[in-house]
């Protein structure tokens, strides 16, 4: 089946300990990229990658860190992270950036 | 200005009626167009992505693209209670970046 799985589904973790993200696809999709949601903001982009290897800050890479080392996995990194960053989170992937976008499952991250 | 906008809502529909999303966009240069279903709690889901000038019609779906006036939206006939979520409008501007806009939510009056 294809899908974009992402783990865990939740946490709750406290200010300043590292935490990943974990992102993966099987449809051989070369673009992917990380979005967060908050209420009233809608869905905001925090990185994106083209391909392996390449990747580029969206519009909040404030305090994020993203890796494209294999084409299906593009795990977000969260070094220090803080109360501001609690949100949902979506992972998605797409053959190409102008085509369908498709989800992962969220994870809710809350930061105390 | 925001570079996708949508009316928040929420829009009350009643059952059977035809349900109008509307949003517009601010870069010319933009050439795809999606849009997403999200019921709550859950992840997005593609109903529609249009390219070109004019309708593109799928089912119960319709989208319209007017790239003169900036503008795309979705209609929904014969609105059921399942269409009861939050409809977000996305757009690729050329620049490798995908934006939505804050999404409209759409409220069915069964």
């Amino acid at each position: 089946e294809a899908q974009v799985t992402q783990n865990p589904r939740y946490l709750i973790t406290v200010t300043g300990k590292k935490l990943t993200v974990t992102c993966s696809q099987n449809m051989n999709h070369e673009y992917m990229s990380w979005y967060r949601q908050d209420p009233g903001l809608g869905l905001r982009q925090i990185y994106y990658s083209m391909n392996v290897e390449v990747t580029d800050k969206g519009d909040v890479p404030e305090g994020y860190k993203v890796s494209r080392k294999e084409k299906r996995n593009f795990p977000l990194i969260l070094e220090s992270p803080s109360p501001n960053q609690t949100s949902l989170y979506f992972c998605a992937s797409s053959y190409s950036v102008n085509t369908e976008a498709f989800f992962g499952q969220g994870t809710r991250l809350t930061v105390v | 200005q925001k570079e996708v906008e949508q009316n928040s809502g929420p829009l009350s529909v009643p059952e059977g009626a035809i349900a109008s999303l509307n949003c517009t966009y601010s870069d010319r240069g933009s050439q795809s167009f999606f849009w997403y279903r999200q019921y709550s709690g859950k992840s997005p889901e593609l109903i529609m992505f249009i390219y070109s000038n004019g309708d593109k019609e799928d089912g119960r779906f319709t989208a319209q693209l007017n790239k003169a006036s900036q503008y795309v939206s979705l209609l929904i006939r014969d609105s059921q209670p399942s269409d009861s979520a939050t409809y977000l409008c996305a757009v690729y501007s050329g620049t490798y970046k995908y934006i939505f806009g804050t999404g409209t939510r759409l409220k069915d009056l069964a």
